[in-house]
């Protein structure tokens, strides 16, 4: 069974960083892109970065670039998110997702339960 | 970047009727690559419907998405009540991807 659990998150002051993680169990995580996605209150979904199998290529919305970097351990099964200088509308729930793997552009197929991330003094 | 507009809000329906959900797009969406998901508090969200019309695994057939371009639906032919949920669309075509706002089914 694919799992997908998240953690990590917690309140934290406006400029302050917090490193979210992602472990994942029941397949091959070295084969799988995956990625971060996160929803504010009463906002839609949004894609905040992304990672491909390997780790060799990353995306970042605008919204977080230059502040969010995501990486991968592999060896760990394990998928991370570090986020500095945050900010109050960095507030929402982090969610990890995987890939499905297609082949090409792909949806995601699973999700985890996502992480509470506070931004707030 | 392509927004998603989704109709209705909050849709007020009874088990047993039928539901449809709409998400619409600004520009078209390369090879219809269009996804449906379902998400219930607490929980992790659920993927049902990608490239459109095709049913992810284990989703029963009384989900089915159809549509093409800008226009998309997804119709649920007969609400059961684990079914009322958050609906959201994605569009995976084109960076970057992005969501609708999400349609909410609710029991009558």
């Amino acid at each position: 069974e694919v799992q997908l659990l998240e953690s990590g998150g917690g309140l934290v002051q406006p400029g302050g960083s917090l490193r979210l993680s992602c472990a994942a169990s029941g397949f091959t995580f070295s084969s799988y892109a995956m990625s971060w996605v996160r929803q504010a209150p009463g906002k839609g979904l949004e894609c905040v970065s992304d990672i491909n199998n390997s780790g060799g290529r990353t995306y970042y919305a605008d919204s977080v670039k230059g502040r969010f970097t995501i990486s991968r351990d592999n060896s760990k099964n394990t998928l991370y998110l570090q986020m500095n200088s945050l900010r109050a509308e960095d507030t929402a729930v982090y969610y990890c997702a995987r890939y499905q793997n297609c082949g090409g552009d792909c949806p995601f197929d699973y999700w985890g339960q996502g992480t509470l991330v506070i931004v707030s003094s | 970047e392509i927004v998603l507009t989704q109709s209705p809000g909050t849709l007020s329906l009874s088990p047993g009727e039928r539901a449809t959900l709409s998400c619409r797009a600004s520009q078209s969406v390369s090879s219809n690559y269009l996804a449906w998901y379902q998400h219930k508090p607490g929980q992790a969200p659920r993927l049902l419907i990608y490239g459109a019309s095709s049913r992810a695994t284990g989703i029963p057939d009384r989900f089915s998405g159809s549509g093409s371009g800008t226009d998309f639906t997804l119709t649920i032919s007969r609400l059961e009540p684990e079914d009322f949920a958050v609906y959201h669309c994605q569009q995976y075509g084109s960076s970057p991807k992005t969501f609708g706002q999400g349609t909410k089914v609710e029991i009558k």
